[in-house]
């Protein structure tokens, strides 16, 4: 049971390059998340998916945008890379409408723009 | 949704039980607890939760005041592997999780 799957673990890139964040989970939740987290800081939440065609807009959206692809999958991009956009970004998902509270995340996909 | 204070940091022995506190003061009626945890480079990993009733899982215990304004999760026998940034975190029932809010926790650390 893989639950959420995040690509790349790991990547670096120049400022101005663009880039996508792969999420999928196989846990048929209709809930999908993107945080992003800096050091010595908790989880800010950059963009929400409370359905499958639905997305909104969350603390630090600003820079990102994201695609609700099918239930599965909920991708992040980066159009413009910037050096303050370095972080580590989680990708979550859970099953809304109940009060389980069980939101599961992925190992975490660490990005470095320089 | 409420805020909630804990402490910055907690050490403890392995092998004692580690009781993590946490203040929820404006918390209201329909708003659970919810506790998560964060081992070092991972993704956070839900814990437990509560409403009003002490709770039980086999990895802690849940204990909220009458009055609901406080909590503490117990680890029982903590060990190395208890080491982690320990959240506490209130939402209403039946909101999405965008209203999880993650602070900046209680760092655990747990020697031998």
């Amino acid at each position: 049971n893989a639950g959420v799957t995040q690509t790349p673990k790991f990547q670096v890139l120049k400022t101005g390059q663009s880039m996508t964040l792969q999420c999928a989970q196989d846990m048929n939740h209709n809930s999908m998340y993107w945080y992003r987290q800096d050091p010595g800081m908790g989880l800010r939440l950059i963009y929400y998916s409370a359905s499958e065609g639905t997305t909104d807009k969350g603390e630090v959206p600003n820079g990102y945008n994201v695609s609700r692809l099918n239930k599965r999958e909920f991708s992040l991009r980066l159009e413009s890379a910037a050096p303050s956009q370095t972080s580590v970004y989680f990708c979550a998902s859970g099953q809304r409408g109940g009060v389980t509270g069980e939101l599961f995340f992925g190992e975490g996909s660490r990005l470095t723009v320089l | 949704d409420a805020k909630t204070t804990q402490p910055t940091s907690m050490d403890c022995a392995e092998g004692r039980a580690a009781n993590l506190p946490c203040n929820h003061s404006t918390i209201s009626g329909n708003e659970y607890v919810y506790w998560y945890r964060q081992i070092h480079s991972q993704g956070p990993q839900y814990i437990i939760h509560g409403l009003k009733n002490n709770e039980t899982n086999e990895m802690a215990s849940l204990i909220i005041t009458e009055d609901r304004k406080s909590s503490t999760l117990i680890l029982p026998h903590a060990t190395l592997r208890d080491t982690a940034v320990y959240y506490c975190i209130v939402r209403a029932i039946n909101t999405g999780f965008q209203k999880l809010v993650f602070g900046t926790g209680t760092r655990l650390l747990v020697s031998p």
